[in-house]
C-alpha cells in the first residue's frame, strides 16, 4: 500500500474555474502535511503547509481531515500559471521522513 | 533562487564510470536529503542526514554512496550504475528538529546511464 495516494489526473479546467484535489495517507501517526508544486522538469516548491484548522493563502485553500486521513487543496479562479503537478507530502516528523504522492497534474486552458 | 544548489545539472555516464553529485545549501539548515524521481513515479527518499549523521538509508543499493562532510554539503557518489538508475536526483534541506519541517529543494541533477 502506498504511503500517500493521489489521483494523477490530468485535470483539464478553463481559466477561472475552481478545482479541488484530494490526497489520502496511510500512516495515522503522520505529523505534518504539505502541498508542493512541481513545474515540468523543475524541482518541487512548497505551495503551503496544511493545518488541522484549515488554512488559506489567496486563491488556495488547504484542509486536513485526520479522522479520514485525507488532505485537500482547493484552487479558486484558476490561472494559466497554475498549470503544474501538485504533490501531496506527509511527514513523520520524528524521523525526518517525507512521503510524496505521485502528484496530480493540472492543466488550465484559456 | 540559490538556497540549495546542485552540480552538475546534467550528467551522462557509462555503467563502468564513477561520478559524484554535489549539493550545497546556504540556508543554515541541519538536515539534508537525497531523493530519486523517475518518470511517472513519486519522489523516492534515498538518504537523510541530520547534523551530519546519516539517519535514514531507504534500502538504497550500495552503488549509491552518500557523504555529508558538514551540514552545508552533501554528496552522492555513483559507481557501476545501471540504466534503470537514470532519473532526476534531487537534494533537499530542512531546518532539522523544528516542529514544522519544510523542505527546500535544489534544481536536481538529471542523470542518464548508458
Amino acid at each position: 500500500r502506498k504511503e500517500v495516494e493521489q489521483d494523477p489526473g490530468p485535470f483539464n479546467v478553463p481559466e477561472g474555474a475552481t478545482v479541488a484535489f484530494n490526497c489520502t495517507y496511510s500512516n495515522s501517526a503522520s505529523q505534518s502535511f504539505f502541498w508542493y508544486r512541481q513545474d515540468c522538469r523543475k524541482e518541487p516548491k512548497l505551495l503551503m503547509s496544511v493545518y488541522s484548522s484549515g488554512n488559506e493563502d489567496g486563491r488556495f485553500t488547504a484542509q486536513l481531515n485526520r479522522a479520514s486521513q485525507y488532505i485537500s487543496l482547493l484552487i479558486r479562479d484558476s490561472k494559466l500559471s497554475d498549470s503544474a503537478t501538485y504533490l501531496c507530502v506527509v511527514n513523520e516528523r520524528n524521523f525526518n521522513k517525507f512521503y510524496f504522492g505521485s502528484g496530480t497534474k493540472l492543466n488550465v486552458k484559456p | 533562487e540559490t538556497g540549495v544548489t546542485q552540480t552538475p545539472r546534467h550528467l551522462v555516464m557509462g555503467m563502468t564510470n564513477k561520478k559524484s553529485l554535489k549539493c550545497e545549501q546556504h540556508l543554515g539548515h541541519n538536515a539534508m536529503y537525497w531523493y530519486k524521481q523517475s518518470a511517472k513515479k513519486p519522489l523516492e527518499l534515498m538518504f537523510v542526514y541530520n547534523f551530519k549523521e546519516q539517519t535514514e538509508n531507504n534500502s538504497v543499493p550500495s552503488r549509491f554512496s552518500p557523504e555529508c562532510p558538514n551540514s552545508s554539503h552533501l554528496f552522492l557518489h555513483l559507481h557501476t550504475l545501471q540504466p534503470e538508475d537514470s532519473a532526476l536526483y534531487l537534494c533537499a534541506s530542512s531546518p532539522g528538529g523544528a516542529v514544522e519541517e519544510t523542505q527546500y529543494f535544489g534544481p536536481g541533477t538529471r542523470l542518464l546511464v548508458l
